[in-house]
């Protein structure tokens, strides 16, 4: 059963424009949760690792939020690039990682 | 160069032939890990490894075999390809801790004819 639902699947922004993408979990106890940036053929790298008693975090241009109560974690992009263009991954942590499926992000000019 | 690297980042092979994919890190981390990737599921575990000499199974070890007689190195063997091996493959490190840095190779993309 998959702990970690992400959303949307995929979306399509006009560069300049923000987004929000959302990470639900029901993965317990909680310990930590991630967002990794993986661009089209290489390896995930992370953006952000918050743990249960932050709710928001910051890394550029991205802020990653978290509601510990309500299981439920979002990306937001501000003034997207064209590089933005990627798979974002959202994963968390009790004792083992769980993965996400990811958000595709086209950003188009 | 420091980091985890991945070798080979390319592979085509056939049904039946043994494959092992190699995985280096010069962090000396004590964690390790092997996921694929596939269209449509996360990155699923594959096996693990604590310390050297130490691996557990992950949710989809089933046709896999690992290995961890050095820290730095963790090598994955695929005993004999299938089809539905073909996929493509992330080793990563993680230091100590719970909200230890986890660092990803750049994948190793596998094709089973």
């Amino acid at each position: 059963k998959n702990q970690v639902e992400q959303s949307p699947q995929s979306l399509i922004i006009l560069e300049g424009k923000n987004c929000t993408l959302q990470c639900n979990y029901t993965v317990s106890p909680f310990s930590n949760l991630r967002w990794y940036k993986q661009d089209t053929g290489r390896g995930p790298v992370s953006l952000t690792i918050m743990t249960f008693s932050e709710n928001t975090k910051s890394n550029g241009r991205y802020t990653a939020t978290l509601d510990a109560d309500t299981k439920q974690s979002s990306l937001h992009i501000t003034a997207s690039q064209l590089s933005d263009s990627a798979s974002y991954i959202c994963v968390v942590s009790d004792y083992k990682l769980s993965f996400g499926a990811g958000t595709t992000v086209t950003v188009r000019a | 160069d420091a980091g985890i690297t991945q070798s080979p980042r390319y592979k085509i092979t056939e049904t039946g032939r043994q494959v092992t994919l190699m995985c280096h890190q010069t962090w000396s981390h004590s964690y390790m890990f092997w996921y694929r990737q596939d269209l449509g599921h996360g990155l699923r575990l594959i096996y693990y490894s604590a310390a050297a000499d130490i691996t557990d199974k992950g949710e989809v070890s089933d046709g896999y075999v690992v290995s961890r007689s050095k820290t730095e190195n963790f090598p994955l063997t695929l005993e004999s390809a299938t089809r539905s091996q073909t996929s493509v493959y992330f080793c990563a490190s993680k230091g100590g801790g719970n909200t230890g840095e986890l660092f990803f190779g750049e994948g190793s993309r596998l094709t089973v004819l």
